[in-house]
């Protein structure tokens, strides 16, 4: 049973347009996730994190967003560039020590120009 | 440059054979680990380590080993006893204990079974 789910496996946007990548959860107990960039035969790359006591972290052309109750997470890139072209990884821990993260499957999206 | 480095990038093997994967990083992390990676599946926990000399079994430890006697290095070997062993393995570090902090992954190996 996954508890870490992206139930789009693909997405393509527009250059310039708004991405937005989900991310669906069942373990009510984690409380701290992350987003991965993967771009073919490479090691993933952080990009942004959020802890569950907010429910917005903002870092440049990356937003995420965090619905507890929902237990639902999202990930707004603006504007979106083909250099964006990557795997998105959401990634989810109840681990007060250590980083033992559950991984999503990952969405593909590809910024088409 | 720090990082992890992982070694050989691709690599074949043939069927009862067992193979090592190394993993080496130089960021003075306490933790490491090593996640599976299959078409369409997100990463899967082999094994993680959080000390010296100590390791746990992640989601999916059959048919693996690890060990971790110096804290820069985190070999895995894939046993015969792994069933479908072809597939993108990363290993990657990170401070143990802080919560909040990210993992740093390594560029991954390649294994294929023939």
């Amino acid at each position: 049973d996954q508890q870490v789910k992206q139930n789009s496996p693909s997405l393509s946007v527009q250059e310039g347009r708004i991405s937005i990548l989900n991310c669906d959860y069942t373990n009510s107990m984690f409380d701290y996730f992350l987003w991965y960039k993967k771009y073919p035969a490479e090691g993933p790359t952080f990009l942004i994190s959020i802890s569950s006591i907010k429910d917005k972290n903002e870092d440049g052309r990356f937003t995420v967003f965090l619905n507890k109750s929902a237990k639902h997470l999202s990930l707004h890139i603006v504007p979106s560039q083909p250099g964006d072209s990557a795997v998105y990884f959401c990634a989810a821990s109840a681990d007060n020590y250590g980083q033992n993260f559950v991984f999503g499957p990952g969405t593909r999206l590809s910024v088409l120009p | 440059d720090g990082g992890i480095t992982q070694s050989p990038k691709y690599l074949f093997r043939k069927e009862g054979q067992n193979v090592t994967l190394s993993c080496e990083q130089n960021l003075n992390h306490d933790a490491m680990y090593w996640y599976r990676q299959d078409p369409g599946q997100g990463l899967r926990l082999i094994y993680y380590s959080q000390i010296v000399n100590d390791f746990q079994k992640g989601d999916i430890a059959e048919g693996y080993s690890v060990s971790r006697e110096k804290k820069e290095s985190f070999p895995l070997t894939v046993t015969s006893a792994q069933k479908n062993p072809t597939a993108f393995y990363l290993c990657a570090s990170g401070l143990a204990g802080d919560l909040g902090g990210e993992l740093f992954f390594g560029e991954g190996s390649r294994l294929t079974v023939l």
